[in-house]
């Protein structure tokens, strides 16, 4: 079956102009993660949605950063005003639950740079 | 807050050795812990999730192991071969994962 799917798989933008990234998940998957892997650094939670709620918002770096989901499916991750330390690979993940004992599966990223 | 250390960071073998890739974790009132898989340009691939009342978790080569007590766990690849070569991550939480940095292996022909 599909895995979860992200895109673009590429962005370039100019500092100080707003992207959008989508993710579409695994399908029947409720939970939806974004995390970020900027270069040379570990993996960092951003935000999980459980159906179209976000309980968890505390790793979103700043309130330039948003993100929405609908239908319980597609989620959309919003960057305002990019700067050049947004530069970085964004994944997105899906769970059937966001259960403790749950595996998530991870999207292929979209890798943005800001310049 | 808790912080997730893979050691070493790289690895390089020649084909057929076995791998132990090292994961420790410093809160140990854990849910799960998973072990990913992340190949160049690509996303990551799940490879083993233990939950925190098992002690490890097997599936084909790979043998995870998890010592809650001592915030550890051990990823075991019998009988390495040069697709094998990859980053591999361990992540410990909930919902929230917390990732360690990596180890980059590498398999020799």
């Amino acid at each position: 079956g599909a895995g979860v799917s992200q895109s673009p798989s590429n962005k370039v933008t100019e500092k100080g102009k707003d992207v959008e990234l989508r993710c579409d998940p695994i399908s029947g998957h409720t939970a939806l993660y974004w995390y970020r892997q900027r270069l040379g650094q570990g993996l960092e939670f951003l935000i999980y949605f459980q159906g179209n709620s976000a309980p968890d918002k505390s790793g979103l770096p700043s309130d330039r950063f948003s993100a929405e989901r609908t239908g319980e499916s597609v989620s959309t991750l919003t960057i305002q005003r990019t700067q050049q330390e947004d530069s970085a690979v964004y994944l997105c993940a899906s769970s059937l639950e966001a259960g403790r004992q749950e595996t998530q599966y991870f999207g292929p990223g979209t890798r943005l740079l800001v310049l | 807050k808790q912080e997730v250390t893979q050691i070493p960071a790289a690895l390089s073998v020649p084909e057929g050795e076995n791998l132990v890739l090292n994961c420790s974790f410093t809160d140990s009132a854990i849910y799960n812990l998973q072990w990913f898989r992340q190949d160049p340009g690509k996303g990551l691939t799940s490879l083993l999730l233990i939950q925190s009342s098992q002690r490890e978790q097997t599936s084909g080569r790979l043998n995870a192991s998890l010592d809650k007590s001592s915030g550890r766990s051990t990823l075991y690849i019998a009988a390495s071969q040069p697709g094998d070569s990859a980053t591999y991550l361990c992540a410990v939480g909930d919902y929230k994962l917390s990732f360690g940095a990596g180890t980059t292996v590498t398999v020799r022909a």
